[in-house]
Parts: C-alpha cells; structure tokens; sequence
C-alpha cells in the first residue's frame, strides 16, 4: 500500500466550479500535512499547510482528519489559472523534514 | 519566499558518462538539503538528505556509489550521477528548508534538473 494515496485524476471542471481532491496516509504517526501545486515539469510549490482545525486561503480549503488519515482540498470558483498537478504530501515526524509525496491528482479547468 | 537554484536545467549525456547537478539556496543558508527524483507521471521520490559538512543520508535502494552527494557549504549541494544509464533518465529536484513567512519551516524546491541519458 502506498504511503500516500490520491485519486489521479484528471478532474476536468468548467470555470467557476468547485472540485474537491482527496487524499489517504497510511502512517498513523504522521505530524505534517502539506498540499504542493506542480505544474507541467515544473518544481512542487507549497499551496498550504493543512492544520486538524481546518485552514481557508482565499478560494482553497484545506481539512485534515487524523482518525481517519484523511486529507482533502477544496478549490472553489475554479480559475483556468488553477490548471496543475495537486500534490498531498506528509511529514512523518516533526523537524525530520523528510516529505513523502502522492502521485498527485490532475486538475483541468476549461473555459 | 526562499529562492533555491539548480544548475543545469537540462542535460543529455551518454550512458556511462558521469553528470554533476548543483543546488543552491541564494537567499539563506540551508543546513541540510534534499534530493528528489520524479519520473514521468510518477510522485517525487526522496532520494538522500545532504548534511553540511557530513555524509549524506540515503533511503532505502539508493545506490550511495552511483548518486554521490556532497554538501560542502550552507548554500550549495551537488549530485553526481556517475556512470549514467539510460534508466537514470529523470526530473532531478533538489530542496531546502527555511523559515517562511508565517514562522513555521518550509521546504523550498529548485527549479529541477532534467536528464536525458542516450
């Protein structure tokens, strides 16, 4: 079983749509929980850090549930700009900085 | 946010030749780095962690002899690829840790490498 599992798409969603990625770790003493924007062979960049409590950054959400090893992202009012890779990765330990990766969930707006 | 460069940005090199890539962290000072790979339509891969000034620290099925890091200051890294296969071909990217903007750490990537061996 993959450490970090996510569905890899392609989403393929109209502008102004909301899309909803998941996410599932298999490690249960996992401390850090991340989502990365990779665009077509470009490097990973961090989109947000993803706190138990639920964080919002404008038009993106982001909910962990640590019973259920369980990550999503939420993108509302989708962007053509919004077009990339969604990549969930987890810390295992804290300071360890070792990242694991998913394969990533492809997203597609269209016009 | 931090800035970290890789160099080159592509390379072709014939099998069995050696590659050096170097990653470099341009606006702070990174004590340890990270190395990835990442091939096609696959997740990144942590290949190694590089420590300043000590050997570098490889995962599981890593070759040590073939991926040779050095860490010689706190801004720059290199990766040689020695001895490069065809199957070696992949997205090199390295990364560095630095505190962000909200406090907490961040890894930043570079740019990544990408290698063609014919």
């Amino acid at each position: 079983r993959k450490e970090v599992e996510q569905d890899p798409g392609p989403f393929n969603v109209p502008e102004g749509a909301t899309v909803a990625f998941n996410c599932t770790y298999s490690n249960s003493a996992s401390q850090s929980f991340f989502w990365y924007r990779q665009d077509c062979r470009k490097e990973p960049k961090l989109l947000m850090s993803v706190y138990s409590s639920g964080n919002e950054d404008g038009r993106f959400t982001a909910q962990l549930n640590r019973a259920s090893q369980y990550i999503s992202l939420l993108i509302r009012d989708s962007k053509l700009s919004d077009s990339a890779t969604y990549l969930c990765v987890v810390e295992i330990s804290y300071n360890t900085d070792k990242l694991i990766f998913g394969t990533g969930t492809r997203l597609q707006v269209f016009p | 946010g931090a800035v970290v460069s890789q160099h080159p940005s592509r390379v072709i090199c014939k099998s069995g030749t050696s590659v050096k890539i170097e990653c470099r962290s341009l606006d702070f000072q990174a004590t340890t780095m990270f190395w990835y790979r990442q091939f096609p339509k696959q997740s990144l891969m942590l290949m190694a962690t590089s420590n300043e000034g000590s050997k570098a620290t490889y995962e599981q099925g890593v070759e040590k002899d073939k991926f040779l890091i050095n860490h010689a200051s706190l801004t720059l890294s290199t990766l040689t690829v020695t001895s490069a296969h065809p199957e070696d071909s992949s997205f090199y990217i390295c990364s560095a840790r630095s505190r962000g903007t909200s406090g907490a750490y961040e890894q930043y990537f570079g740019p990544g490498t990408r290698l063609t061996v014919t």
